[in-house]
């Protein structure tokens, strides 16, 4: 089983400050899926890396794979109280594994 | 974009009644799709996989007498919670995958067993 580590788990922030939430695992994975879920909502897909080192920009939100392709990081810029969300790493072959999450709770 | 439809996106139930969650996919063909459940402030939990036309593929741990998947056509997957109890109100997520698209999430079913 692969296996996702997210962290932090909770994190509380004033609207315009930066962010950083990490999803770590000791398997390697040939892609990775960042969603965002709003409560009594599914996840709706961010991004999905790919390759190793990887950087992808969704305005706000830099996502980063890492070289190994076993982690990879959200970084938000300038947070806004819309960014208020629990995000989701997932990644996996035949079939998607989530972490636990990073809920994110942007005060404005 | 590709559109997963949830129904219903939320239901109660008395406890020993049935209860079906079917999930569609709108504009694509979906030849798998997956059940997930979510407890409050948890993760999603993947209960199963279904193929279109075959047995469905179950967790470890979930019951498949329990929670039946039917996956009868590429666009449509169902999941029946046979004989619910309270411990079984949950969240439930389908998610449908294709040839030429990622997984997309339906909304969700909020489940209360009373």
């Amino acid at each position: 089983t692969q296996l996702l580590e997210q962290s932090p788990q909770f994190l509380s922030i004033q609207e315009g400050e930066n962010l950083t939430v990490y999803c770590n695992s000791s398997s390697v994975f040939s892609s990775l899926q960042w969603y965002r879920q709003e409560p009594g909502e599914g996840p709706v897909l961010l991004v999905t890396v790919v390759t190793g080192g990887e950087v992808k920009k969704l305005k706000r939100l830099t996502f980063q794979f890492g070289d190994a392709r076993k982690d990879s990081s959200l970084h938000i810029t300038a947070a806004q109280p819309g960014d208020t969300g629990l995000y989701l790493c997932a990644g996996g072959n035949n079939r998607l594994a989530f972490g636990k999450g990073n809920q994110v709770v942007v005060i404005p | 974009g590709a559109v997963v439809s949830q129904h219903p996106s939320w239901v109660i139930c008395k406890s020993g009644t049935s209860v079906k969650i079917e999930c569609r996919s709108l504009d694509f063909q979906a030849t798998t799709m997956f059940w997930y459940r979510q407890f409050p402030k948890q993760s999603l939990m993947l209960m199963a996989t279904s193929n279109e036309g075959s047995k469905a593929t179950y967790e470890q741990g979930v019951e498949k007498d329990k929670f039946l998947i039917n996956h009868a056509s590429l666009t449509l997957s169902t999941l029946t919670v046979t004989s619910a109890h309270p411990e079984d109100s949950s969240f439930y997520i389908c998610s449908a995958a294709g040839a030429n698209y990622g997984y997309t999430f339906g909304s969700g079913t909020r489940l209360t067993v009373v």
